[in-house]
């Protein structure tokens, strides 16, 4: 199991650029997760599928940010334009089944530099 | 605002010592309290998952307890070593899939 396999690991990127943020679950995850860590704010949830299906993107900051899942082995996070601001680390966790009863499982993150 | 809440923020130990902090969150609604572990410059890694009111679980020297009625969980780190210096996250979710993170323990083993 290679577990949840996040690219690029470190992403530099010019402000108004697009940045694409690529997760691959673990196989048999029913559940994905995008989370964002910044220094003010911890670790917040940004939007979540299940069955590759997104349930609820109410943490999305803006209509900048746009998140796919084309399948159940691949998803990605999309921010068009990019602002200094979301720099971060982002997550990506997959899990087994939901209500809480299975753990996340991370990926490495991506670390996001917006100049 | 449904708030988990962390204490201390940060924490020192010496090695040998055990030690144990705490997780608060709002009572009603609950369904699960996860525990990770976050090492620097790696990603959080699954401690424990609990569901129900007085749940313990261990796991090594680490051991963690549930107490769903007054809303608070802890962990206990028994004879800290080195290895076991990271960030420790608890998290709860509401009866649904989101699960709402602590700000964390900073748990530093003084050698």
């Amino acid at each position: 199991d290679a577990g949840v396999i996040q690219s690029p690991r470190h992403e530099v990127t010019e402000m108004g650029q697009e940045v694409t943020l690529r997760c691959k679950p673990i196989s048999g995850h029913d559940y994905l997760f995008w989370y964002r860590q910044t220094m003010m704010r911890g670790l917040e949830l940004l939007i979540y599928f299940n069955n590759n299906v997104p349930i609820d993107d109410s943490g999305m900051p803006e209509d900048r940010f746009s998140a796919k899942m084309p399948n159940a082995s691949f998803s990605t996070l999309k921010i068009q334009p990019s602002e200094p601001r979301d720099s971060a680390v982002y997550f990506c966790a997959s899990s087994l089944v939901g209500q809480g009863n299975s753990p996340l499982h991370f990926g490495n993150g991506t670390r996001l530099t917006v100049t | 605002i449904l708030n988990v809440e962390q204490s201390p923020q940060s924490l020192h130990v010496q090695e040998g010592d055990s030690t144990n902090f705490t997780c608060s969150f709002p009572s009603s609604n609950f369904y699960a309290l996860h525990w990770y572990r976050w090492e620097t410059a790696k990603s959080p890694e699954a401690l424990f998952v609990m569901t129900l009111n007085g749940d313990e679980k261990k796991k090594g020297r680490i051991s963690a307890t549930l107490n769903t009625k007054e809303g608070y969980s802890y962990l206990y780190i028994k004879g800290s070593q080195p290895e076991d210096s990271a960030t420790y996250l608890c998290a709860t979710n509401f009866g649904n899939e989101k699960l709402t993170f602590g700000t964390g323990t900073r748990l530093t083993i003084i050698p």
